[in-house]
């Protein structure tokens, strides 16, 4: 079993849809759940960082996270075509490495 | 402010062969990352280093792959000699220090195909 799952799409959505992303884990000594942003042929971007339990909103994304149930969401309202991409989950520990742990993606389209 | 610059983009060599990437991090980025991306799957951490020192090297396959920083700024990653399953985007991160490992800037990656 990965310690990260993530459905890995494709997502297609039309313009303005409300899209929902999704990664569960295995790994209880998670602390930290980013999600990262890549576009076709380059790296990822951060997108948004939490730590613990709890939701937070920047602008039209939010992240939540339950960690009784291990799961993490990524909410994007009003959908754009230029959010499409490839949305990585990452989580880390509490230890001093802050070593990433990433789901494998999934692949969103947001159509005109 | 600069980000994190990678060469070459893209490399194409027969297996067997050797290839080395290169990486600059940001200016003052203590902490650098490398990470092997396979088509259709997340980045997967090869090494970390904080300065010019391994902090983890774990999941590096030493067999065939090395890495430095030798002035604890620009980095090196090579593989010598390359298997098919090499075939990966090599992704250069780096991040201020090991505390702030969550928030990692990346690279546009070399895209290395092994034929």
């Amino acid at each position: 079993q990965k310690e990260v799952e993530q459905d890995p799409g494709p997502l297609s959505v039309p313009e303005g849809a409300i899209v929902s992303l999704n990664c569960t884990y295995s790994n209880s000594a998670f602390q930290y759940f980013m999600w990262y942003r890549q576009y076709s042929r380059k790296g990822p971007e951060l997108l948004m960082y939490t730590y613990s339990s709890g939701n937070k909103e920047d602008g039209r994304f939010t992240a939540q996270v339950d960690k009784s149930s291990k799961y993490i969401s990524l909410f994007i309202r009003d959908s754009q075509p230029s959010d499409s991409a490839t949305y990585l989950c990452a989580m880390s520990g509490s230890g001093s490495a802050r070593q990433l742990t990433f789901g494998s993606g999934t692949q969103l389209t947001v159509l005109p | 402010e600069a980000g994190v610059a990678q060469s070459p983009r893209y490399k194409i060599i027969e297996k067997r062969q050797s290839v080395a990437f290169w990486c600059n991090p940001i200016s003052g980025h203590a902490t650098l990352y490398w990470y092997q991306q396979i088509l259709g799957q997340g980045p997967k951490l090869l090494i970390q280093f904080q300065n010019n020192g391994v902090v983890d090297d774990s999941q590096l396959p030493k067999d065939r792959f090395s890495a430095e920083r030798l002035k604890g700024v620009d980095s090196t990653l090579k593989i010598q000699p390359a298997k098919l399953e090499d075939s990966a985007v090599y992704l250069c991160a780096s991040s201020l220090d090991r505390a702030s490992g969550n928030e990692q800037f990346f690279g546009p990656g070399t895209r290395l195909t092994v034929l």
